[in-house]
């Protein structure tokens, strides 16, 4: 069975950081480009990064450019986001996805983990 | 960046009703279009890729369609568990964006 386990969310005051995780399971982790997608309380969903299978290729939202960074493991099959200079618009859940099909963004994504809880707050 | 624009924002309807959702890009996207379905406290899972195929596992009374910037999402015939949030998304060109979802309760 496919599956994406994430963690390493906080309750964190503005300014901080945190390392986020997600270790998958069931796929060949390296021949698939993963995302990060976030959802503030109450609110939709918002893409937030991406990273090719190789961890060659990455990509940002520019809410979030130069304050977060993706990388992958795949000889842990896991994937981070290190998430800095916090803001209480970051609180959110935050979900790593994986790309349907290995190699193209052609056909979405379709395996998303449980979430894990991000709370900027004084 | 490619914007995404959902209509309606929410919608009311029966068990047994065809509903319609409509996703307008900001500029041609081809087919790089899909759709996902949230409920309540649970992550969001993918029902039609590449505009109109259906996802594995996802009941025949969705159905999506269209090309370039309009496209739709179809239910035929609703039932209960039908009732939830659905989002658009292109993976056209990064920034991958949503739209802003539409919220189907019950009537």
């Amino acid at each position: 069975e496919v599956q994406l386990l994430e963690s390493g969310g906080d309750l964190i005051q503005p300014g901080g950081s945190l390392r986020l995780s997600c270790v998958a399971s069931g796929f060949i982790f390296s021949s698939y480009d993963m995302n990060w997608v976030r959802q503030a309380p109450g609110k939709g969903l918002e893409w937030v990064s991406r990273i090719s299978g190789s961890g060659d290729n990455t990509y940002y939202a520019d809410s979030v450019k130069g304050r977060f960074t993706i990388s992958r493991d795949n000889s842990k099959n896991t994937l981070y986001l290190q998430v800095n200079s916090l803001t209480v618009e970051d609180t959110a859940v935050y979900y790593c996805a994986k790309d349907h099909v290995g190699g193209t963004s052609y056909y979405g994504v379709d395996v998303w983990g449980q979430g894990t809880t991000v709370t900027v707050s004084s | 960046d490619i914007q995404m624009t959902q209509s309606p924002s929410s919608l009311s309807a029966s068990v047994g009703d065809r509903v319609t959702f409509t996703c307008r890009a900001s500029q041609p996207i081809t087919t790089y279009l899909h759709w996902y379905q949230q409920q309540p406290g649970k992550a969001p899972k993918l029902l039609i890729y590449a505009a109109s195929i259906l996802q594995s596992g996802v009941p025949s009374r969705f159905s999506g369609s269209g090309s370039g910037s309009d496209f739709t999402l179809t239910i035929s015939s609703l039932q209960p568990e039908d009732f939830a949030t659905y989002y658009c998304q292109q993976t056209y060109s990064t920034p991958y964006s949503f739209g802003q979802g539409t919220k189907l309760e019950i009537k």
